[in-house]
C-alpha cells in the first residue's frame, strides 16, 4: 500500500492568513494526488483533483502543486468558512489511501 | 444533479454481517467511466477507503479487508451494496458511499453517510 503522510497534523492561524500543508507519498503517484475539506459531522468536500487542478466552484484562493512524492496545498487568504480538516489521497493505485489529515483551526 | 444516500442499519452486533445499500441518482453506472466506491471514518480519525465497483463490474477491494468485503451493483435500480462479514466493534465508523470517474479516481460526490455501531 501507499501510505501518505500529511504535516502538519494540527494547525492555528488567523484570518487573512497563507497556510501550506504537506502531504508525502512512499512512492511516486506521478501527479495522482487529490484533496478534500472536511467540516465537522459533514461529508468531506472534494477541492483539487490531478495535484493542481481546482474542482468546479471550489474558491480560487485555493491551489495545489506538486508532482511525484510530495505535494501541497496552499490557502492565500484564510477565510472564516476555511477552518476545517484537509485530507489528501492518491489515486495512483489502490487501495486508494489517505493522509491522517490536518486540522486548521482558528488562532 | 448527483446525490447519493446510503441506508441500512445503524447497530450490528460482533460478528454479524452489514449490508449497506447506497442508492444515487444524477448518474448511472451503465455508463462508461463511472463508479462508486465505499469510504468509512471511525470516530475522530482518518478516512478509510473499503471498495470500488466500476461501470464495467470491474472491483476493487481493500487488500486488509477483502477477505471480508463484497460489492455489487444493480444497474437498474441505482444502486450499490456493501457487505462486511464478521463485523466488529473496530469497524464502528460513519460509512460514505462516494461517485468516483474512472479517469482520476477522485472522489467527486459523497453521500451524506451513516454511523454503523458495532456492539453487543
Amino acid at each position: 500500500d501507499i501510505q501518505m503522510t500529511q504535516s502538519p497534523s494540527s494547525l492555528s492561524a488567523s484570518v487573512g492568513d497563507r497556510v501550506t500543508i504537506t502531504c508525502r507519498a512512499s512512492q511516486s503517484i506521478s501527479i495522482y494526488l487529490n484533496w478534500y475539506q472536511q467540516k465537522p459531522g459533514k461529508a468531506p468536500k472534494f477541492l483539487i483533483y490531478a495535484a493542481s487542478s481546482l474542482q468546479s466552484g471550489v474558491p480560487s484562493r485555493f491551489s495545489g502543486s506538486g508532482s511525484g512524492t510530495d505535494f501541497t496545498l496552499t490557502i492565500s487568504s484564510l477565510q472564516p468558512e476555511d477552518f476545517a480538516t484537509y485530507y489528501c489521497q492518491q489515486s495512483y493505485s489502490a487501495p486508494y489511501t489517505f493522509g491522517q489529515g490536518t486540522n486548521l483551526e482558528i488562532k | 444533479q448527483i446525490t447519493l444516500k446510503e441506508s441500512g442499519p445503524t447497530l450490528v452486533k460482533p460478528t454479524q454481517t452489514l449490508t449497506l445499500t447506497c442508492t444515487f441518482s444524477g448518474f448511472s453506472l451503465s455508463t462508461s467511466g463511472l463508479g462508486v466506491a465505499w469510504i468509512r471514518q471511525p470516530p475522530g480519525q482518518a478516512l478509510e477507503w473499503l471498495a470500488l465497483i466500476y461501470w464495467n463490474d470491474d472491483k476493487r477491494y481493500s487488500p486488509s479487508l477483502e477477505s471480508r468485503l463484497t460489492i455489487t451493483k444493480d444497474t437498474s435500480r441505482n444502486q450499490v451494496v456493501l457487505r462486511m462479514t464478521n463485523m466488529d466493534p473496530v469497524d464502528t465508523a460513519t460509512y460514505y458511499c462516494v461517485h468516483t470517474i474512472e479517469v482520476f479516481y477522485y472522489f467527486d460526490y459523497w453521500g451524506q453517510g451513516t454511523l454503523v455501531t458495532v456492539s453487543s
